[in-house]
């Protein structure tokens, strides 16, 4: 079965500074997508960033960044320049190309920024 | 213009009862959820449906019974709620292929009195 694991139940952050955020999930399968989802308080679910398991580059969005190291089976999602808004809790997910019916959540790491 | 939309927002209620709450994508997506986050904000499938047939059931109780008339919607009904069933319900989409990210609604917060 395939697991999801955050080790970070609570991290912080001063406004305009960096922030890496762990994420490591177990699978036999090779083929695979890995994705961060943020949660504000507004309750809303969004889509931060993906990755391809079969592409070596590092996903980049904007200020958010992946650093995928597919060996170690580890995904970690960087936050540069944090801003008041990107206060809310981040879950690492995971799906397999074959069964790609069921998104697994990792339990969440609680991102305050200060400012 | 919402892509998922659930309803209610909020639904408090009564051990015993039976409520339903509502769900539709207007994408065109094939592929509908149910995901349950309970208080420590762990989430967890509950169903998918794909054109309106079943394909995941992860070992809910059948007290929740999930009812697609038509592939845009996928409704969720609970019968005999009890206490563990306060949690927040999301609503998700998704049209084929993995890598494609899921598309949430604003989820339902449930609380069972």
């Amino acid at each position: 079965a395939q697991t999801v694991t955050q080790s970070q139940p609570e991290m912080s952050v001063q406004e305009a500074e960096t922030v890496t955020l762990s994420c490591t999930y177990d699978t036999s399968e090779s083929n695979y997508y890995l994705f961060w989802y943020k949660q504000p308080p507004s309750r809303q679910m969004i889509l931060v960033i993906r990755q391809e398991a079969y592409k070596q580059q590092n996903a980049t969005e904007n200020r958010f960044s992946v650093n995928f190291q597919k060996a170690a089976k580890s995904f970690s999602l960087k936050i540069s320049d944090s801003q008041l808004g990107d206060t809310a809790m981040y879950f690492c997910a995971f799906i397999l190309i074959h069964n790609t019916d069921k998104l697994i959540f990792g339990t969440g790491t609680r991102l305050q920024v200060f400012p | 213009d919402t892509a998922v939309s659930q309803t209610p927002k909020y639904l408090v209620t009564q051990m015993g009862n039976d409520k339903s709450i509502k769900c539709e994508q207007n994408l065109g997506h094939d592929t509908m959820y149910w995901y349950k986050q309970d208080s420590k904000k762990f989430l967890k499938i509950m169903f998918s449906y794909n054109n309106k047939e079943l394909i995941i059931n992860e070992t809910v109780p059948n007290r929740f019974s999930p009812k697609s008339p038509d592939k845009a919607h996928l409704n969720l009904h609970i019968n005999s709620l009890e206490l563990g069933d306060s949690a927040v319900y999301f609503c998700a989409s998704s049209p084929p292929g993995g890598n494609s990210p899921l598309h949430f609604g604003n989820g339902t917060r449930l609380t069972v009195t």
